[in-house]
């Protein structure tokens, strides 16, 4: 167990519907990073979120946004869904103090998606 | 931007075979690097890291990875595998003093056969 965690660990849908995604951090964690895992693309990064500001951006298409909440835990927001959104969905989490010289990430379970 | 290139997409070996996975990153400067294990239908799990020191890590499970810094490789080894270490490994790269992110490297995938 990471000490991460999400929520939901699965989660069914339609195409065009909206999700939202939990994670909370490890305690202490102030960084948290969305990932997305799929077969075919493999495990790409979405974006990157230090004490609810956002650090970095990946692959992450217009129709999806994240935010973090002053208690830190992170939510993803994804839209308009279609079939090829369906993956896993994985959060992680790091200390990530301002350029830390060390930092690890440690993940989350994950939720899979399936939309239909 | 750096990147990390994991040579060996499918490895297929016996219990009791000896593995290696290479993995190698382009950054000049100095780097945190990492390897992970996803074990089927899983996440990603720490298997070890290196951030400064003897280049030579002891993670869990028997792994071991070594750091050459003139060759910008940090590859993965385990003397003897079992069917328990079929899984998916990635290797990661961060470098050290930024903000940048993690870079994964696509994954090797490892089938240890009975």
């Amino acid at each position: 167990d990471s000490g991460v965690t999400q929520t939901p660990k699965h989660l069914i849908t339609a195409t065009g519907q909206r999700v939202t995604l939990r994670c909370s951090p490890r305690s202490g964690d102030l960084s948290v990073y969305w990932y997305q895992q799929s077969l075919d693309q493999g495990l790409q990064f979405l974006i990157q979120y230090y004490n609810g500001e956002e650090r970095a951006k990946g692959n992450i298409l217009e129709r999806f946004s994240a935010q973090q909440f002053p208690d830190l835990h992170s939510e993803l927001n994804l839209s308009s869904l279609e079939l090829g959104d369906s993956a896993l969905y994985f959060c992680a989490s790091s200390v990530a103090t301002g350029g830390a010289r060390t930092d690890t990430q440690y993940f989350g379970p994950g939720t899979r998606l399936t939309v239909l | 931007a750096q990147s990390v290139s994991q040579h060996n997409h499918h490895v297929i070996l016996s219990e009791a075979a000896s593995l290696e996975l290479g993995c190698n990153y382009s950054y000049g400067g100095t780097v945190n690097l990492f390897w992970y294990v996803q074990y089927p239908g899983q996440h990603l799990q720490l298997l070890l890291k290196y951030f400064s020191g003897d280049p030579l890590v002891k993670g869990i499970k028997g792994f071991e990875a070594e750091f050459i810094k003139s060759k910008f490789s940090f590859n993965l080894r385990k003397p003897s595998v079992q069917w328990s270490d079929t899984a998916e490994y990635f290797c990661a790269v961060k470098v050290a003093d930024s903000w940048g992110k993690f870079q994964f490297g696509a994954g090797t995938q490892v089938v240890v056969t009975p």
